[in-house]
C-alpha cells in the first residue's frame, strides 16, 4: 500500500531563516506530487505541484520554492522565511497519469516568529 | 473558470440529527468531484468521489453524496451525526487545466451532545 511521510511534524523558525520541508512516497512509481499551504482559519492554498523530476509548477508567486530530486521526493524551500510563511503545510500525492484523486500526509506546522 | 462553492463555513448539529453539508461546482467540462475531512492537525482524508456512472455515491463512516447535474450540486450527508464527524469538510473539483484539484473553502462542523 501506499504511504506518505511529512518532516518535521512541527517547526518554529525566526523571520529571516531559511525552510526546508521534505515530503517522500512509498508504493507508487512516478506520482504527482504536491504542495499546498493552510494558513489559520483559510482554506487550502495550492503552491507548487510536480508531475515528475525535475518538472516543477508554481501556482503563486512568493518566497518560496520547490524542488523534486528523486521520484518520490518532493522538498519545499526558502531561503528566508517571512512571518506570513507560518500555517499548516501539507503534501500530497495522485497517481501520476490520471487526475483523479489526492491523497495527503500529516502535514507540518510551521511557526516562524 | 472551474470553481466550488460551500455553502456555510460553519455547520452545527445535535448527535444523531442529519447532517447536510453543501457544495455547488462550476465546470465546463464533466466534473469529478470529491469530499475530504480533516481532523484538527491532520492531513485531509478522502471521503468519497464521483467521476462517473451511479450518482449516489457511498463513502467511509457512513457518509453519502449525490450528484445533480442539474443543480451543479454535489451535497455530502448523513442519516446521524456522531461525535466523532466533528471535523472540517472540504469539497472539490477535478481541474481540467493540469493534475490539480480545486477546493472549497472547507465547512466546519460541530457536533453537539
Amino acid at each position: 500500500s501506499q504511504t506518505i511521510h511529512q518532516w518535521p511534524a512541527t517547526l518554529v523558525q525566526p523571520v529571516g531563516s531559511p525552510l526546508s520541508l521534505e515530503c517522500t512516497v512509498e508504493g507508487t512509481s512516478n506520482p504527482n506530487l504536491y504542495w499546498y499551504r493552510q494558513a489559520a482559519g483559510r482554506g487550502l492554498q495550492l503552491l507548487f505541484y510536480s508531475v515528475g523530476i525535475g518538472q516543477i509548477s508554481s501556482e503563486v508567486p512568493q518566497n518560496l520554492s520547490a524542488s523534486r530530486p528523486q521520484d518520490r521526493q518532493f522538498i519545499l524551500s526558502s531561503k528566508k522565511l517571512l512571518l506570513s510563511d507560518s500555517g499548516f503545510y501539507l503534501c500530497a500525492w495522485s497517481v501520476g497519469g490520471t487526475i483523479y484523486e489526492q491523497y495527503f500526509g500529516p502535514g507540518t506546522r510551521l511557526t516562524v516568529t | 473558470a472551474q470553481s466550488v462553492t460551500q455553502l456555510g463555513s460553519h455547520v452545527s448539529v445535535s448527535e444523531g440529527a442529519l447532517v447536510l453539508l453543501r457544495c455547488n461546482y462550476s465546470s465546463s467540462v464533466p466534473p469529478y468531484l470529491f469530499w475530504y475531512v480533516q481532523y484538527p492537525n491532520q492531513g485531509l482524508q478522502l471521503l468519497l468521489k464521483y467521476t462517473t456512472g451511479a450518482t449516489l455515491v457511498k463513502g467511509i463512516n457512513g457518509f453519502e453524496a449525490e450528484f445533480k447535474k442539474s443543480e451543479t450540486s454535489f451535497h455530502l450527508t448523513k442519516p446521524s451525526a456522531h461525535m466523532s464527524d466533528a471535523a472540517e469538510y472540504f469539497c472539490a473539483v477535478r481541474s481540467h487545466q493540469g493534475g490539480k484539484l480545486i477546493f472549497g473553502q472547507g465547512t466546519e462542523l460541530s457536533v453537539k451532545p
